[in-house]
């Protein structure tokens, strides 16, 4: 078990620019989710998967910002024209869900800092 | 936004003291977890509460599911310094199949050596 990995760790860019993280979840965990952390504050939900499926998004998630799960394995979050309110730390989370029964607990990855200039 | 209301914001002690926190909402969950977030890190858990009423520990940390559901209070025994950190309550819903976390915004616990 390698745990939750997230690349790049650290990403600076302009105002404008596209930037696109990775995240690979442990093995064998259906679920991922994404979550936004600005400084100060707990982790805000912004979207998950199952399998390769985007369940839910949150209204956080605006029409700039993009989240793939292509083959049910690692995931992609896209921001289009970033804005400097974009700064923030993106954190990446798995978990096993099997049904009801399942309490599907979340094991998060490092984060990738960006910071927009 | 965020419902959970952690307190306290912060804390100062020296090695060795005992250290408790505790988290309230104004809506029910299901699940209560407690994680530990260093510098430039993603938040790692410490302990995790599935049932009202449920007690559970985790070496030095002991955790509480209060009754109603609505609260969760997380307990540290002889700190060291090691401990320094941001320590975040969450909390889901767990209805239905959507299981995302809220999360407080956090303690911050500084060990005087």
């Amino acid at each position: 078990d390698t745990g939750v990995s997230q690349d790049p760790r650290h990403k600076i860019t302009k105002r404008g620019q596209n930037v696109t993280f990775r995240c690979d979840p442990i093995s064998e965990h259906n679920r991922l989710y994404w979550y936004r952390q600005t400084l100060g504050q707990g982790p805000e939900f912004l979207t998950y998967f199952q399998n390769e499926a985007q369940l839910e998004k949150s209204r956080l998630l605006s029409d700039r910002f993009s989240a793939e799960r292509p083959k049910g394995s690692f995931s992609t979050l896209e921001i289009q024209r970033t804005e400097q309110g974009d700064s923030a730390m993106y954190l990446c989370a798995s978990s096993y869900w099997g049904g009801l029964a399942y309490t599907d607990t979340q094991y998060f990855g490092p984060g990738t800092r960006l910071t927009v200039l | 936004g965020q419902q959970l209301n952690q307190s306290p914001q912060s804390m100062f002690i020296q090695e060795g003291e005992d250290v408790s926190m505790n988290c309230t909402s104004s809506s029910i969950f299901n699940t209560w977890l407690w994680y530990k977030q260093e510098p430039g890190e993603g938040p790692v858990l410490l302990i995790a509460l599935y049932k009202a009423g449920e007690l559970t520990s985790n070496g030095r940390l002991t955790a509480q599911f209060g009754i109603t559901r609505k609260d969760s209070f997380l307990n540290i025994s002889a700190s060291i310094p090691s401990d320094v950190g941001i320590y975040f309550c969450a909390g889901n819903k767990s209805g239905g199949s959507n299981y995302k976390l809220t999360f407080g915004k956090g303690t911050l616990l500084t060990v005087n050596p």
